[in-house]
């Protein structure tokens, strides 16, 4: 089955960048999103990529897609202490008209230090 | 615009009670609505997913049951809660494109 893989944890100085990684396993993914979650919260959707897309900037994040190795980044410019959240990486296959199944990653968790 | 509501925020329950978590979306139309549990490993699990009044999909075998009784209300079952169902349970929605949208969750511990 479908497979999505990320680091438990990044910490990064405030004012830095900060790049987060994610793998993926299914060939036939055709969007792949950005979620954050702040503690105790939902998930808030940040971004998303399509895949016959290499890059997708908005603001402070830029997305990378590496679709020959299955490489997705979030790179997070300027980094504040309010990024400080649980970012999850999520796949899904192309639209099926029923379901819209994703398939996140565990997340990774960004602290922020001043 | 759309909204996303579930109730209650946080819930403690003791073991072999029943159980009932309510979604409701609005704003829009026949979303498609998934029930997601959060256990402290933080990785998300689908538990169930509706695709239309009264059409729910299981996607692992457990505890629990959902039931869809109206377009935009997605309801969470159990009839004997057990340890293992503590967690962290969101409801998320979806319509043209794949993106779900989440709603605020609800922290439920057995106790």
């Amino acid at each position: 089955g479908e497979d999505v893989e990320q680091s438990l944890f990044l910490s990064v100085r405030e004012g830095d960048s900060s790049v987060i990684n994610c793998t993926y396993t299914d060939s036939s993914s055709t969007y792949l999103y950005w979620y954050k979650q702040e503690p105790g919260a939902g998930l808030q959707l940040l971004t998303y990529i399509f895949s016959n897309m290499d890059m997708k900037q908005d603001q402070r994040l830029t997305v990378l897609l590496n679709k020959k190795d299955k490489h997705l980044s979030l790179r997070i410019a300027d980094t504040q202490t309010g990024d400080s959240a649980i970012y999850f990486c999520a796949e899904s296959p192309i639209l099926t008209g029923g379901g819209n199944k994703l398939t996140f990653g565990t997340g990774t968790q960004l602290k922020v230090e001043l | 615009s759309q909204t996303i509501h579930q109730w209650p925020a946080t819930l403690v329950q003791p073991v072999g009670s029943p159980l009932s978590l309510e979604c409701t979306v609005e704003g829009t139309s026949n979303p498609n609505l998934y029930w997601y549990r959060q256990a402290a490993g933080r990785g998300l699990q689908l538990l169930f997913y509706s695709v239309g009044i009264g059409q729910i999909s299981s996607e692992v075998p457990q505890n629990l049951s959902a039931s869809r009784p109206q377009d935009r209300q997605f309801i969470l079952s159990s009839k004997k809660l057990l340890l293992s169902d503590s967690g962290f349970y969101l409801c998320a929605w979806s319509v043209d494109r794949n993106e779900q949208f989440f709603g605020p969750g609800t922290r439920l511990t057995v106790l």
